[in-house]
């Protein structure tokens, strides 16, 4: 049974590109979290999806935004990177039960020069 | 609001040595706590979780946790400690019927032989 998958592992863009990350759930699970964790720090919650609709959102500009396909696998992007935007982006599946816990993926590392 | 406050962001104990990591959390209902370990370069793993059942939570890796509501605590402890053990711990605290954590700032284990 595979994990959260998440591709890719590494990236490194420019100010002012747009990025696209990519997340496949564990199977069986049907809700997606993405987060963002700077270095030195704990993730901070972007966004979830289920039933492909953003559910909830964190505290991120609209310049983050996500998708998720029937499939329940997910991809969040962000336009207009920032130097700040520099981060490992963490992809978290769960059901959608109260109390369900989240299982994390590996990660994309994202560089912005 | 919620919010975690992991207590000491290094800890360095001796290989064989207990290992005491401190969170303490404010909920203003009776929330769902976790623990996470993550290795270098790698996403978050659960350790264990705190849903109310009982108030001593065994998890994986001979790691334990104690909810006490008096204290508003939920400190990892581990009786002898591992070179293996060395990561980054993250405590998060979740309320009933939310969907989302909030994580700490993780707290870095260092283990000496």
């Amino acid at each position: 049974d595979a994990g959260v998958t998440q591709s890719p592992t590494h990236l490194i863009k420019t100010r002012g590109q747009q990025v696209t990350l990519r997340c496949s759930p564990k199977s069986g699970h049907d809700t997606v979290s993405w987060y963002q964790q700077a270095l030195g720090q704990g993730p901070q919650f972007i966004f979830q999806y289920y039933e492909e609709e953003e559910r909830q959102r964190g505290n991120f500009p609209d310049r983050f935004s996500g998708h998720q396909f029937p499939n329940y696998s997910s991809e969040l992007n962000v336009n207009a990177l920032l130097l700040g935007d520099s981060a490992l982006y963490l992809c978290a599946s769960s059901h959608d039960r109260v109390g369900e816990t989240q299982y994390f993926g590996p990660g994309t590392r994202l560089l912005v020069l | 609001a919620q919010s975690v406050t992991q207590l000491g962001s290094h800890v360095s104990v001796s290989e064989g040595a207990l290992v005491l990591l401190r969170c303490n959390y404010s909920s203003s209902v009776p929330p769902y706590l976790f623990w996470y370990v993550q290795y270098p370069n790698q996403g978050l793993q659960l350790l264990l979780k705190y849903t109310s059942a009982a108030t001593l939570v065994k998890g994986i890796n001979g790691f334990e946790a104690e909810f006490k509501k008096s204290e508003t605590s939920f400190h990892l402890t581990k009786p002898s400690a591992h070179m293996s053990d060395a990561a980054e711990y993250f405590c998060a605290v979740r309320k009933g019927g939310s969907y989302i954590p909030t994580f700490g700032r993780g707290t870095s284990l260092i283990v000496h032989p």
